[in-house]
């Protein structure tokens, strides 16, 4: 059964909408993090969260903002999507924190048109 | 902030042989670092970590050297073997943030 659940698997937008990235972990972690993956840079972090609360944020753009209804949930909301967004997001989770073994979900392929 | 640099971008080894990859990074604070596998098309798999208060670390064939003066770290593969063959990414933790910092990945290919 897999551990962490992104949705959508793939995802094409068009420029300028705005669109929801979905990741679930049941792996009981208490620490949730979002990474982007693309040709340009290969690994980037993007936000950590411990116990629903935002602990670093690296994107430049207030454009993505990530939601955390539930402590095994962190969505990652993009809007006004350009076509530099394209990449792979991958989720991932933690016991504690950022310096214990991380486990990365599936990712989401996003493609901006 | 932390810059991490791995510096083979591809290796090619003969099954059997060992593999290296080297990363170093700049952060002296930094006190944790992860290794990662990433086979074609897939996600990341965590590998090997090491922490700052020891230089070496094994787990069966990987083995993972800390120099902490040089602030440089190594991936070793023994006895590799074909299904060895992936990105291996290297990566940073400081106590002064909380994130990892990823180097740029090293493409691994072990011919049988």
């Amino acid at each position: 059964d897999p551990k962490i659940i992104q949705k959508p698997k793939y995802l094409v937008a068009v420029t300028g909408s705005e669109k929801i990235l979905i990741c679930e972990q049941y792996l009981g972690h208490n620490a949730m993090y979002w990474y982007r993956q693309s040709a340009k840079k290969p690994l980037e972090f993007m936000f950590s969260y411990s116990y629903q609360k935002l602990m670093d944020n690296q994107t430049a753009s207030s454009r993505f903002q990530p939601q955390s209804s539930k402590k095994n949930h962190l969505d990652l909301q993009i809007t006004a999507l350009k076509p530099d967004d394209s990449a792979t997001y991958f989720c991932a989770s933690s016991q504690r924190d950022w310096a214990y073994e991380q486990y990365f979900g599936p990712g989401t392929r996003l493609t901006v048109l | 902030g932390e810059k991490v640099e791995q510096h083979e971008s591809t290796l090619s080894v003969r099954e059997g042989d060992s593999a290296v990859i080297n990363c170093t990074y700049t952060d002296t604070a930094s006190s944790y670092f992860p290794w990662y596998k990433q086979e074609a098309g897939k996600s990341l798999h965590f590998v090997i970590d090491i922490r700052s208060n020891v230089d070496r670390k094994q787990s069966q064939r990987l083995i993972v050297l800390l120099d902490k003066k040089a602030k440089r770290f190594s991936l070793h593969i023994t006895a590799t073997q074909p299904e060895d063959s992936a990105i291996y990414f290297c990566a940073a933790s400081s106590n002064m943030g909380y994130k990892l910092t990823f180097g740029t990945g090293t493409s691994l290919l072990v011919d049988p």
